[in-house]
């Protein structure tokens, strides 16, 4: 499967914990972009890589959220201290520079954190 | 702050019928939108682009408009089957190109046989 990939695809943890996402993206996308989704709402932004040049993090991100992408290829989200609010589906997605005429982004199947 | 807006309200219609969802943006001019499908439990999958220069795309049965005046893109599926049945995202990348996107709250479709 040459798609974006997301792991774990769900995650249990009690309020206070640290948790961490992996994304793998398609391999040859240079673009790396993480959203987070809850319940009845579209995806929000949270933060875009170029290669491994962490480019714009949403005010949404607090300082609880660390994303990383060391080697310009997977990408770690960190989130330390968990909320209930915290609660949502992770999305990871990729996309080249210069996508082509339509330069989609391509969504792996996200991680869903449930904080108890 | 770049909005945009879906009828967050399902849309139930019988297999056959034409479907038509409906995009708002405010506060600025977004380069393109983009149209996505999400089914339960996936991540979303990209549909159709349309340029803010171009006044209809499409695909297959997938058709998808914009008006820059209203400030809408339409996105119509003809002949709707069951496997229709999803969540339709309407997004954009504000005006700068391709970069985020912005994603409206998406309206769900119903096609029964």
């Amino acid at each position: 499967d040459t798609g974006v990939s997301q792991d774990p695809r769900h995650k249990i943890t009690k309020r206070g914990q640290n948790v961490t996402f992996r994304c793998d993206p398609i391999s040859e996308h240079n673009r790396l972009y993480w959203y987070r989704q809850t319940l009845g709402q579209g995806p929000e932004f949270l933060t875009y890589f170029q290669n491994e040049a962490q480019l714009e993090k949403s005010r949404l991100l607090s300082d609880r959220f660390s994303a990383e992408r060391p080697k310009g290829s997977f990408s770690t989200l960190e989130i330390q201290r968990t909320e209930q609010g915290d609660s949502a589906m992770y999305l990871c997605a990729s996309s080249l520079v210069a996508g082509g005429p339509n330069n989609e982004q391509f969504f792996g199947p996200g991680t869903r954190l449930t904080v108890l | 702050s770049q909005k945009i807006e879906q009828n967050s309200e399902a849309l139930n219609i019988q297999e056959g019928k034409t479907a038509t969802l409906t995009c708002n943006y405010t506060n600025y001019s977004p380069a393109y939108l983009q149209w996505y499908r999400q089914d339960p439990g996936r991540g979303p999958v990209f549909l159709l682009l349309i340029r803010e220069n171009e006044k209809e795309k499409r695909k297959e049965r997938l058709k998808v408009t914009f008006d820059t005046t209203l400030k809408q893109s339409l996105f119509h599926i003809t002949a709707s089957q069951p496997a229709d049945s999803a969540t339709y995202l309407c997004a954009s990348s504000g005006s700068t190109g391709f970069q985020k996107l912005v994603f409206g709250t998406g309206t769900r479709l119903l096609v029964s046989p």
